[in-house]
Formats: C-alpha cells, sequence, structure tokens
C-alpha cells in the first residue's frame, strides 16, 4: 500500500509563531486531506487538496502531486491550534493510508 | 457539521462478548466508513459500504462485520469482542461524489476487559 510520512513528529511552539508540517506519499493519490484531532479527540477536516493551494484565514496548504508531497502552513499559531494533525490519502474507496500525525504545542 | 452521529460514544465490554456500535447520518451520501484509532497513530479502515447492502473490506476488517440495511445507518458488530479491539472507532461520510473527500463522526471509545 501507499505509505504515508509526517514531519516533524512533535512541534512546539510559542504563540505567534508560524510553522510548516509537511507530508510525504510515496505512490499517486485521488484524494489528499489534512485534519486537525483536537485534544478531546474530535478529527476536523482541514482540507480537501489532493493539488494545488488552498487558504482558510491562518491556515493554507499545498500539494504537488508530481512530487508526491503537501505541506500546512499554519500561522500567528493560537494556542487554540494545539493538537495533532493527520495527514490522509486515498487511492480509493478502500485504499487509505493515514500518517501518525504531527503534534502540535502552541505555549501562551 | 457533517451530520454524523455514533452510539453508544463510550462501551466498556468483556472478552467474548458480541458488540455493535452504530454510526448514523443525517443525509442520503452513498459512502460511509469505519476506521479505527489506536495510540499514537491515524486511522486504519476496517470496512466501507457504497450503498445499502454493498459492503468492501478494508485494511484491518478480520474480526468485525458490518451491515447497511438503511442508507443513513452503518453498523460495526465486534462478533467475540477481545482485547486487541480496544480502541477508539470512528465512522466517516464521503458527502461529495467522485472525490472520496470524508467527514468525521465524534467517535466511540470502546474498551474490552
Amino acid at each position: 500500500g501507499i505509505q504515508v510520512e509526517q514531519s516533524p513528529p512533535d512541534l512546539i511552539l510559542q504563540e505567534g509563531a508560524n510553522s510548516t508540517l509537511r507530508c510525504n506519499f510515496s505512490d499517486s493519490v485521488n484524494n489528499l486531506q489534512w485534519f486537525h484531532q483536537n485534544p478531546w479527540g474530535q478529527l476536523i477536516n482541514l482540507f480537501y487538496i489532493p493539488s494545488g493551494t488552498k487558504q482558510n484565514g491562518r491556515l493554507s496548504a499545498t500539494t504537488v502531486a508530481t512530487e508526491r508531497y503537501s505541506l500546512l502552513y499554519i500561522s500567528s499559531s493560537q494556542t487554540t491550534d494545539s493538537g495533532v494533525y493527520f495527514c490522509a490519502v486515498w487511492a480509493g474507496a478502500g485504499k487509505s493510508t493515514f500518517g501518525d500525525g504531527t503534534t502540535l504545542t502552541v505555549k501562551p | 457539521d457533517a451530520g454524523i452521529t455514533q452510539s453508544p460514544r463510550h462501551k466498556v465490554t468483556e472478552t467474548g462478548t458480541p458488540v455493535t456500535l452504530r454510526c448514523h447520518q443525517t443525509e442520503n451520501h452513498r459512502y460511509m466508513y469505519w476506521y479505527r484509532q489506536d495510540p499514537g497513530h491515524g486511522l486504519r479502515l476496517i470496512h466501507y459500504s457504497y450503498g445499502v447492502k454493498d459492503t468492501d473490506k478494508g485494511e484491518v476488517s478480520d474480526g468485525y462485520s458490518v451491515s447497511r440495511s438503511k442508507t443513513e445507518d452503518f453498523l460495526l458488530t465486534l462478533e467475540s469482542a477481545t482485547s486487541s479491539q480496544t480502541s477508539v472507532y470512528f465512522c466517516a461520510i464521503s458527502t461529495t461524489p467522485g472525490t472520496y473527500e470524508q467527514y468525521f463522526g465524534p467517535g466511540t471509545r470502546l474498551t474490552v476487559t
């Protein structure tokens, strides 16, 4: 199956700092999504981004499908951004792979 | 809010007992999924459905069965629960045909003692 690697595994920031999370995947995919899992365990859909660039407020994402990587940018981080960020890819409905996540801690 | 509910939200059961988890959606989306999440890891697909009575296996389907008799409900059954099935179970739906873009329910925390 498709391999997904996320980096860094852990990230600690001061409030207001910017960060970049990376997701590398090993093969062509139909779908790529970024999720935020908050401290209460809820999975929040951030971006559906199989290719191109999208922005939503302080967050933006870019996927370069030909080079098999995606980046999630968080600007002016807030304590509420803390949690685990997952990248996930799908090569079909039944062929999903999640990365192990990046744990982000934003300190006040 | 994708209109997904899961029940129960928490359950403790004993080894060897059957357990059924329910996922309910308020819209008529065709694709529904069951995943499990173990500590320190991302989600792994158990089973998915692409319509009423149409289901298929995912990566970790051993020990699980599913049923979908109505569009809005997707049931996951552990026929005889084992301690290795202690996990958090998430249901998901795809809302946009052809993209597999997924939205997740709140999860069910299952403990098998």
